[in-house]
This record gives structure tokens, sequence and C-alpha cells, in this order.
């Protein structure tokens, strides 16, 4: 499969517990984006990367968030000391450039008991 | 920031039938516009997209309209089948080094009836 990957598929936590996302990216894909989906609204966007750079953090992460993509291909994302209100899909998209289209991942579905 | 309103929340139609979507934007920097279809339990898939020097953009049975001046655009869906039935999105995302940050609208449910 050569899309966008994420693992876990699936992550259940519990309340203050730290837990970290892997995604890959198409190959050569020089953006990647980190997106946060809760059910029935649009992906909120969370970060994004230009090949190792992080450009942009939204301004409603709280400082538990933090996202890395050290090669410049995979991103981890990690979030500390969970809060139930964390508890939502968490996409991840890539794309060759600034100006070509965003390919998603299936997500991770978190859930912080 | 940019703020992106979508409108119906849910749309149902008879299969055959024509579907509209309309979105309204804050920033008038915004330029580029893209639409997804999400299936449920799936990823987000492009549909359709158009920048800002484009007023119309159509593939086969999509076509998406953009009114800078309104700072609106639509997804229009003719001739509807079951298949389409799903949630769509629209989002924009600003030009400069900002550019490709989406901002998502709320979504719209669409069902089609066979």
């Amino acid at each position: 499969d050569t899309g966008v990957s994420q693992d876990p598929r699936h992550k259940i936590t519990k309340r203050g517990q730290n837990v970290t996302f892997r995604c890959d990216p198409i190959s050569e894909h020089n953006r990647l984006y980190w997106y946060r989906q809760t059910l029935g609204q649009g992906p909120e966007f969370l970060t994004y990367f230009q090949n190792e750079a992080q450009l942009e953090k939204s301004r409603l992460l709280s400082d538990r968030f933090s996202a890395e993509r050290p090669k410049g291909s995979f991103s981890t994302l990690e979030i500390q000391r969970t809060e139930q209100g964390d508890s939502a899909m968490y996409l991840c998209a890539s794309s060759l450039s600034p100006y070509n289209e965003q390919f998603f991942g299936p997500g991770t579905r978190l859930t912080v008991l | 920031g940019e703020n992106v309103e979508q409108h119906p929340s849910t749309l149902s139609v008879q299969e055959g039938d024509s579907a509209v979507i309309k979105c309204t934007y804050s920033d008038s920097a915004s330029n580029y516009f893209p639409w997804y279809k999400q299936e449920l339990g799936k990823r987000p898939q492009l549909i359709i997209d158009i920048r800002s020097n484009v007023g119309e953009k159509k593939d086969q049975r999509i076509a998406v309209t953009l009114n800078k001046t309104a700072k609106h655009f639509s997804l229009h869906i003719t001739e509807t089948q079951p298949e389409d039935s799903a949630v769509y999105f629209c989002a924009a995302s600003l030009g400069g080094t900002s550019y490709g940050k989406l901002t998502f609208g709320q979504g719209t449910i669409l069902t089609v009836h066979p």
C-alpha cells in the first residue's frame, strides 16, 4: 500500500497517560499535516511540517501536544497527560508540495477513559 | 484566522436529483478551496478543488463554483447516485507560507435515496 499509513489505528488509554501516534506519509511527499476530527465535525488543523521543519502549530493546541518529523519522512504526535477531551480521531495527511492535493491516512482513534 | 461555514448540515435527495452544498469563508486572502468526501469509517478523499483565479471547475457530475467577491463557494452534484451518500467537507487555505493549511467546514451529510 503506497498511501499514507498511521499506527496504531485505535488507542484506548486512561486519563493522565502519555500516548504517541505515528504517521508514514507517501514517499517523497514534503508536506505532512496533522488534524484532529471529533464526531460530526470537520478535521481541525493541529500542525504541519515542510520536510523536517515544523512550520506552524495551532493556537488551540496546548503544550501537552508535541509533534516531530526528525528525518523529513515519518512523523510522530505525542500527547502527554491525556484528558478525556483529547478523545478524537487524529488524522495525518501528506502532499508533494503546498500546492498539491493532500492525501489522508486512515486515522488513529484515541479514546481516553 | 480563517473561518469556514458550511450549509446545510444534512441534505436528502432522490436518486437522479441534483445536490448543492454551500460554504462561506472569512479571510479574503484564501485562495485554494478543496472539497472532500468522507464515507463512514473511512478517510477523507479529495473530489474536486478550485483555486482563486478560476470561477468554476467541472469534473463529470461534480462542479464547484467560486465567488471571491461574496467569499463563498459551492459544490454541485448532478444526477446523484446512492453511492454519493457520504459526508462532504469544504475547506479553505490561505496563501503564502500558510498555503496548504486547511480550515474545514462542519460537513454536510448527503443521503441519496434510491
